[in-house]
């Protein structure tokens, strides 16, 4: 079974610019999650998507975005990039809707965004 | 208060030395735990999970569980140089649509 696909695996930008992340989870998988990971803060939640809703959402402005289509892949959108958005975003995938004993995370490669 | 706090470390053991890694969480009624290993430049890949009060084993793992005390640990026995990454503890909420919550992350060096 494929795992969690993201791409692009790195990218460098500029301030102002805009950058859309992709993720495709695993086969079966409906839940798609993503994460920015920073030296200083570790694994921060930005928002959950499940049937291509938004189900949950950490405390990020605006200007980060998601959406999920009908085969589950999952998109990220940053816009007006600042320098602190520099980081490590990582997408995991999860069934969903199963009991609490098989919701387990399972993370992509990651993609690593550098804003100049 | 963070909802999942760890010793930010680093912890280092010699090889072949029990490495301690431990959690509190805040979250009372949180019923699923983890545990994932990090490597430096990668992403954390599931290792252990947990649900039920006491210990579960797996090969040189074992993760154990004290949810009167809020409290997750993992104990790794004959510790290899490959085990040296950062760890990372991972609680299931009750709240806010189920998310799971990061602790920041435990660094283990293992000394050959």
């Amino acid at each position: 079974k494929a795992g969690v696909t993201q791409t692009p695996r790195y990218l460098i930008k500029t301030r102002g610019q805009q950058v859309t992340l992709s993720c495709s989870p695993i086969s079966g998988h409906r839940s798609v999650s993503w994460y920015q990971q920073t030296p200083g803060q570790g694994l921060q939640f930005l928002f959950e998507y499940f049937s291509e809703t938004q189900r949950n959402k950490g405390n990020f402005p605006g200007r980060f975005s998601g959406r999920q289509f009908s085969n589950s892949r999952s998109e990220m959108n940053v816009s007006t990039l600042e320098l602190g958005d520099s980081a490590l975003y990582l997408c995991a995938s999860s069934p969903g809707a199963g009991t609490a004993t098989n919701e387990k995370l399972f993370f992509g490669s990651g993609t690593q965004l550098s804003v100049l | 208060q963070k909802e999942v706090e760890q010793n930010s470390g680093p912890l280092s053991v010699p090889e072949g030395a029990i490495a301690s890694l431990n959690c509190t969480y805040s979250d009372r009624g949180s019923q699923s735990f983890f545990w994932y290993r990090q490597y430096s430049g990668k992403s954390p890949e599931l290792i252990m999970s947990i649900y039920s009060n006491g210990d579960k084993e797996d090969g040189r793992f074992t993760a154990q569980l004290n949810k009167a005390s809020q409290y997750v640990s993992l104990l790794i026995r004959d510790s290899q140089p490959s085990d040296s990454a950062t760890y990372l503890c991972a609680v299931r909420g009750t709240t806010t649509g189920n998310q799971f919550y990061f602790g920041t992350g435990t660094s283990l060096t293992v000394i050959p």
